[in-house]
């Protein structure tokens, strides 16, 4: 079935840089596109950005200066990574298959990211 | 970006009907796609998809949940509420994408 699990530091440094890992079964991310989701704890979610199926990527333009994301589609993984870190970045983040409606209709559990010194 | 309100909170009884809004500040709507999605969260959960495309109920999601609208004003209707349905329920658009952008979530309630 369709699983889609991310990974990374719960604890990050200000001004350090974010390194999650979102896995993925049941679907090829050949076939499927795949966003990336945070959210603050008590607010609504932010879209950040998108690996496409294709391999381009499209990102929040408030974001964009400070977020990157790839993938290995041997691993069946999609990376992202975002630099100079701040308290306000504190959130959980998911990672949500796109099937091309618009939402995403499997997300992850979410990891939990604390900015903090 | 295309802002998307919601009211903070409705509170409702159960078996009765939840009427949801969220208000557009432009039109997410393209030719017969109306582009409006709908989730559920329950606290430290994902949020859920239940409703996408404004009207088309996701694999899974009971009938008692449907949604309708088109241009800047949708609705989300549960009918009826049951005690397994309270929980966040957040708007998201994709007609102008990047970025998506969510609502920022109404809390049902039982009154």
């Amino acid at each position: 079935q369709v699983q889609l699990k991310e990974s990374g530091p719960g604890l990050v440094q200000p001004s350090e840089t974010l390194s999650l890992t979102c896995t993925v079964s049941g679907f090829s991310l050949t076939s499927y596109s795949v966003s990336w989701v945070r959210q603050p704890s008590g607010k609504g979610p932010e879209w950040m950005g998108r690996m496409w199926y294709d391999g381009d990527t499209a990102y929040n333009s408030a974001l964009k200066s400070r977020l990157s994301i790839s993938r290995d589609t041997s691993k069946n993984q999609v990376f992202l990574k975002m630099n100079s870190l701040q308290t306000d970045d504190t959130g959980t983040y998911y990672c949500t298959r796109d099937p091309e409606l618009g939402a995403g209709d499997y997300w992850g559990q979410g990891v939990m990211v604390t900015v903090s010194s | 970006d295309i802002v998307l309100t919601q009211s903070p909170a409705l509170a409702v009884s159960l078996g009765q009907r939840a009427t949801i809004s969220c208000r557009a500040s432009q039109s997410v709507s393209i030719s017969r796609y109306n582009l409006m999605h709908w989730y559920q969260q329950k606290p430290g959960q994902q949020p859920k998809l239940l409703i996408y495309r404004a009207s088309n109920l996701a694999s899974g999601i009971p009938a008692r949940f449907s949604g309708s609208g088109s241009g800047t004003d949708f609705t989300l209707t549960i009918n009826p509420v049951q005690a397994d349905d309270i929980a966040t329920y957040y708007c998201q658009q994709s007609r102008e994408s990047p970025p998506w952008t969510f609502g920022g979530g109404t809390k049902l309630e039982l009154k």
